[in-house]
């Protein structure tokens, strides 16, 4: 797989549930964070995590991070239908200008 | 909360023709970006620029493409002579330093026709 790959590629739950996806990468990184998209619309950054954390939260958010496996997850709990978006990983890989290296994104939808 | 502002939100240009898309980065960020998103596609970085120039640039960013901080604010890119491959978002971004995360713009969208 690619540098920054999520999956699902598409998720679909009830408002309510808890939605979670999953990204991996290949090389040595910075950080890794977690932006949102809504359909054609610009991108939220929504929660960075640092190499040498393991876990983090942010409101209904909850990332983690497992360097040894090269992957994240990103939990969204209590989902909402304004949950509803494309939601990507990208890495700041080590040793790069701080560029980011974006995944192809999970789709989730979120039914009221 | 700060935003960084893109301008104009669509263009449609002629194959050929030059196109220059503008961002107004927030004001205390350090690091400027531009990245592209084709339609159905990854979002793909273009360039970076730090200190009054390039720091790093990818592939797809060729002789085509410039970069411009013209007077502290404004932080443009120029297209020279379009190519239908060109159709795309255009999405600036900014930070403040190395582990902070982006700030996006709303992002211009690109036909070339």
């Amino acid at each position: 797989s690619q540098q920054g790959e999520e999956d699902p590629q598409a998720l679909s739950i009830q408002e309510g549930e808890n939605a979670t996806m999953n990204c991996s990468y290949k090389t040595s990184i910075n950080n890794l964070q977690w932006y949102r998209q809504n359909s054609g619309r610009g991108l939220v950054h929504l929660i960075l995590i640092r190499s040498n954390e393991r876990e983090k939260h942010s409101g209904r958010l909850r990332v983690t991070l497992d360097t040894s496996k090269k992957s994240s997850s990103l939990l969204i709990t209590a989902s909402r239908a304004a949950d509803t978006a494309s939601y990507f990983c990208a890495t700041d890989e080590a040793g790069s200008a701080r560029q980011l290296t974006f995944g192809s994104g999970t789709q989730l939808t979120v039914l009221p | 909360e700060p935003e960084v502002t893109q301008t104009p939100s669509h263009q449609v240009t002629q194959m050929g023709q030059e196109v220059i898309l503008r961002c107004v980065p927030i004001s205390n960020h350090l690091y400027f970006y531009w990245y592209r998103q084709i339609l159905g596609q990854k979002v793909e970085f273009l360039v970076s620029f730090y200190n009054n120039e390039i720091s790093e640039k990818s592939e797809i960013f060729d002789d085509q493409f410039s970069v411009e901080r013209p007077d502290g604010s404004n932080f443009t890119l120029k297209i020279r002579s379009t190519k239908l491959e060109d159709s795309a978002m255009y999405f600036c971004a900014s930070t403040l330093q190395g582990n902070y995360g982006y700030t996006f713009g709303s992002g211009t969208r690109l036909t070339v026709v």
